[in-house]
């Protein structure tokens, strides 16, 4: 059970590159989130997906694009990468909204 | 506007010694409580939890209290040890309409426990 995986662990972009960051988990979870945090900031929320099928804007969703692929794939894309947006990312999941959230390792992201 | 807030960025303790990390919020709306344990370069990990009916939950050395009425949540480790050190966010599920429900996460606190 390797829970909540994340690709890359390591990106760096320069700014203006599209990337997309990849999620999967196997713990049949319906709910599935994309967080990032920068230093001394707790977790910020961008994008979340309740259930398959379903996806809706969290605290901090400009220029960020989610696809939830299926029950096990969640992924975020940013289409013009900006300095802004260096970070590192976090997936979670949930068996449903408002459960226990699980994240995985994270994606350090650096745009140049 | 900070619903969720950890005011001590860090903390010391004595390794055997009880540690103690305090959240305060602001949104009554909130009805669920955790804290989450986060080493460097690893991603955050379930600690414990409270619904806001209760006012305790217990976990081995780990405890969290909550008090409704200031809006005042803490988690007490006793006792602590030095695997304990790492960085500790507090965070509060409220319903955000259509089925779906969102955590907001205070700052953290990096507790280091000294040998």
């Amino acid at each position: 059970n390797a829970g909540v995986t994340q690709t890359p662990k390591f990106q760096v972009l320069k700014t203006g590159q599209s990337m997309t960051l990849q999620c999967a988990q196997d713990m049949n979870h319906n709910s599935m989130y994309w967080y990032r945090q920068d230093p001394g900031m707790g977790l910020r929320l961008i994008y979340y997906s309740a259930s398959e099928g379903t996806t809706d804007k969290g605290e901090v969703p400009n220029g960020y694009n989610v696809s939830r692929l299926n029950k096990r794939e969640f992924s975020l894309r940013l289409e013009s990468a900006a300095p802004s947006q260096t970070s590192v990312y976090f997936c979670a999941s949930s068996e449903a909204p408002g459960g226990t959230q699980y994240f995985g390792p994270g994606t350090r992201l650096t745009v140049l | 506007d900070q619903q969720v807030k950890q005011n001590s960025p860090s903390l010391s303790v004595q390794e055997g010694r009880i540690s103690i990390l305090n959240c305060d919020y602001t949104n009554s709306m909130f009805d669920y409580f955790l804290w989450y344990k986060k080493y460097p370069a690893e991603g955050p990990t379930f600690l414990i939890s409270i619904s806001s009916i209760k006012d305790k939950n217990e976990d081995g050395r780990f405890t969290v209290f909550l008090n409704k009425s200031a809006k005042h949540l803490s988690l007490h480790i006793v006792p602590s040890q030095p695997g304990d050190s790492a960085v500790y966010f507090c965070a509060a599920d409220a319903y955000s309409g259509a089925g779906s429900y969102q955590l907001t996460f205070g700052k953290g606190t990096k507790l280091s426990v000294i040998p």
